[in-house]
């Protein structure tokens, strides 16, 4: 089993619809989780850290849940700009040795 | 401010020939990742640098690979001698510390022919 897993997608929604990504990690002693954006060739950029709490920075919303080990990302009032890769990154502590799931790749349409 | 840089963007190189990678971390930071993405599969770890210190380097995938990080700043990635599976793309990343914002550069694209 992947440590970091994730459905590839493509997800093809059309603008101003609600699109949620889950993403699950084998490691239960996981401690940080963020949400990376890549774009096509281009670098990942973090989205959003993931806190127990959850956060949501305006159409973005993220959660964790750690007795089912997994996070998600719901964007609302999808945009064309939010078009990319969603990786999910989970750091298992010690010195951020980060690990990557492969990426969900979001297509908005118009 | 200026970002993660990498050198350089592209390269394309025969199969046995040597390639150098370079990476400029973000001017403070400390640590100083390689990761590397091969063709349809996830970013996977190569090697963590705390200054010029190794902290972890599980992730290289054999001895053909070498990085370095002499005196705490730059760091090189050579591969020699490159092979076909090599070809992927190579981002190099840094951080000031422990639970700090990871920042990426754009990538070194290695197409090994």
């Amino acid at each position: 089993r992947k440590e970091v897993e994730q459905d590839p997608g493509p997800f093809n929604v059309p603008e101003g619809a609600t699109v949620a990504f889950n993403c699950t990690y084998s490691n239960s002693a996981s401690q940080s989780f963020f949400w990376y954006r890549q774009d096509c060739r281009k670098e990942p950029k973090l989205l959003m850290s993931v806190y127990s709490s959850g956060n949501e920075d305006g159409r973005f919303t993220a959660q964790l849940n750690r007795a089912s080990q997994y996070i998600s990302l719901l964007i609302r009032d999808s945009k064309l700009s939010d078009s990319a890769t969603y990786l999910c990154v989970v750091n298992s502590g010690g010195y951020q040795k980060v690990t990557f799931g492969i990426g969900t790749k979001l297509q908005v349409i118009p | 401010e200026a970002g993660v840089t990498q050198f350089p963007s592209h390269s394309v190189i025969e199969k046995g020939q040597t390639v150098t990678l370079r990476c400029d971390p973000i001017s403070g930071h400390d640590n100083l990742y390689w990761y590397r993405r091969v063709m349809g599969k996830e970013i996977k770890f190569l090697l963590h640098f705390v200054k010029e210190s190794k902290q972890d380097e599980s992730g290289m995938p054999n001895n053909r690979f070498l990085a370095e990080r002499t005196g705490g700043t730059y760091s090189t990635l050579k591969v020699q001698p490159a092979e076909l599976e090599d070809s992927g793309v190579y981002f190099c990343a840094s951080s000031r510390g422990l639970g700090n914002t990871i920042y990426f550069g754009e990538g070194s694209w290695l197409t090994v022919v």
